[in-house]
């Protein structure tokens, strides 16, 4: 398996811009999760999948965040208008439970974004 | 609050052995796991514990106090590959992972 792919792999963006990151899980995963690291803050989860659902978007910031999986094999996470401290790498990751117990979730690359 | 310790970084030598550590309180225990994670890469999975005790995987082993709400993971015959970030995360009661901040390992020759 070409294990959790993510792209772009850096995006360098204008402040007020649109940014939409991307993912495609491993297939037969479940759960699909989406977070956020930061020196400041460490890894943070914005949101978490199963079955293509969204579960728990607890830890998405505000209403510029938004994300979406419209298929077992894919997802986006947008940010509409984009902000300077919204520059971070956000990682995907997917699992075939929620616990994880087996193997962990499998993280995709990451996307380094950086909002000017 | 939740919380999880660990220390910030950490220096060691090249084929020493080299134990960090990590402290926790959580709402709940569902299990450890401790991540490996090399500048500018993702996290990867290293260990799993759930049950008191030490697990051992090849050069790695993690250890797990629950009654203690302590965890250490072990590194032996250490290489310069190993120098990373190592990441303890604890899965509470509500099945929501809690990081650590990590701990920046630095192997020196």
């Amino acid at each position: 398996d070409a294990g959790v792919i993510q792209s772009p792999r850096h995006e360098v963006t204008e402040m007020g811009q649109e940014v939409t990151l991307r993912c495609k899980p491993i297939s037969g995963h479940d759960y699909l999760f989406w977070y956020r690291q930061t020196m400041m803050r460490g890894l943070e989860l914005l949101i978490y999948f199963n079955n293509n659902v969204p579960i728990d978007d607890s830890g998405m910031p505000e209403d510029r965040f938004s994300a979406k999986m419209p298929n077992a094999s894919f997802s986006t996470l947008k940010i509409q208008p984009s902000e300077p401290r919204d520059s971070a790498v956000y990682f995907c990751a997917s699992s075939l439970s929620l616990l994880g117990a087996s193997g962990g979730y499998t993280f995709g690359s990451g996307t380094r974004l950086t909002v000017v | 609050g939740q919380n999880i310790d660990q220390p910030t970084e950490m220096t060691a030598t090249e084929g020493a052995i080299v134990q960090i550590n990590c402290t926790y309180q959580t709402s709940g225990f569902n299990g450890l796991f401790w991540y490996q994670q090399h500048a500018g890469e993702a996290p990867t999975f290293l260990s799993y514990n759930v049950l008191d005790g030490l697990e051992e995987k090849g050069r790695f082993s993690s250890f797990l106090s629950r009654s203690k709400g302590y965890s250490y993971l072990l590194l032996k015959e250490l290489q310069m590959k190993d120098s990373a970030s190592y990441l303890c995360a604890v899965m509470d009661s509500n099945y929501q992972l809690i990081w650590g901040a990590g701990t920046k390992l630095i192997i020196k020759p």
